[in-house]
């Protein structure tokens, strides 16, 4: 059974980092995309941030909005990927949630963890 | 960036009537290597996305077959043949033939 776990998430001030993590099992993490996705309080899904694969040279990609500020990594030793945060903004408290990526989207999904930006 | 629009935005609907949720690209989504990374997801209330459809019309497994997925160039459906309660939710279209991959704004689903 294919299962994503967020983690991190908290309450940080305007400025200030966060590193989310994200625990993948039941499927060969090491062979697919990996993608973070968010969701703004009653706000629709955009897209953050997405790391290929090592057979791809693990290419990065990242939405304008978070460009220069986050960072996306994964270390297929431990079935991970991660999402560094910094100088965060109001504007990025969200839901965030993790996605393996098959035929172009996340066909599963995390469940979720919360990140908070406020004073 | 391409720009994703759905309609309608709110779509109450008969137990057991079709339902059709429309999604426009700003630009055509026919990527180099011939696919269309056009997909559908719903999300229930309280719970994360799931999608239904990919590469347009090709169903994720375990997805019901009354939900169907057809379209090219710029303009895509999705159509629920048979609405039952448990569809209620938000559906969502999304592009990745173009990064930043990009939703729609999302479609409500309700049972009138």
């Amino acid at each position: 059974e294919v299962q994503l776990v967020e983690s991190g998430g908290d309450l940080v001030q305007p400025g200030g980092s966060l590193r989310l993590s994200c625990a993948a099992s039941g499927f060969s993490f090491r062979e697919h995309f990996m993608d973070w996705v968010r969701q703004a309080p009653g706000k629709g899904l955009e897209w953050v941030a997405r790391i290929r694969n090592k057979g791809n040279n693990y290419p990065t990609q990242y939405a304008a909005s978070v460009e220069g500020r986050f960072t996306i990594s994964r270390d297929d030793s431990e079935n991970s990927v991660y999402l560094h945060m910094s100088s965060l903004k109001i504007e990025d408290t969200a839901v965030y949630y993790c996605a393996k990526d098959r035929d172009g989207a996340g066909d599963y999904w995390g469940q979720g963890t919360p990140v908070t930006v406020s004073s | 960036d391409v720009v994703m629009t759905q309609s309608p935005l709110s779509l109450p609907v008969t137990l057991g009537q079709p339902a059709s949720v429309s999604c426009r690209s700003s630009q055509g989504l026919v990527r180099r290597d011939g696919n269309t990374y056009l997909s559908w997801f719903q999300q229930r209330p309280g719970q994360s996305p799931r999608r239904l459809i990919y590469k347009v019309s090709n169903r994720d497994s375990g997805v019901p077959d009354r939900f169907s997925g057809s379209g090219s160039g710029t303009d895509f459906t999705l159509r629920i043949s048979r609405v039952e309660a448990e569809d209620v939710g938000i559906y969502y279209c999304m592009q990745n033939t173009y990064w930043p991959g990009s939703f729609g704004q999302g479609t409500k689903l309700e049972i009138k």
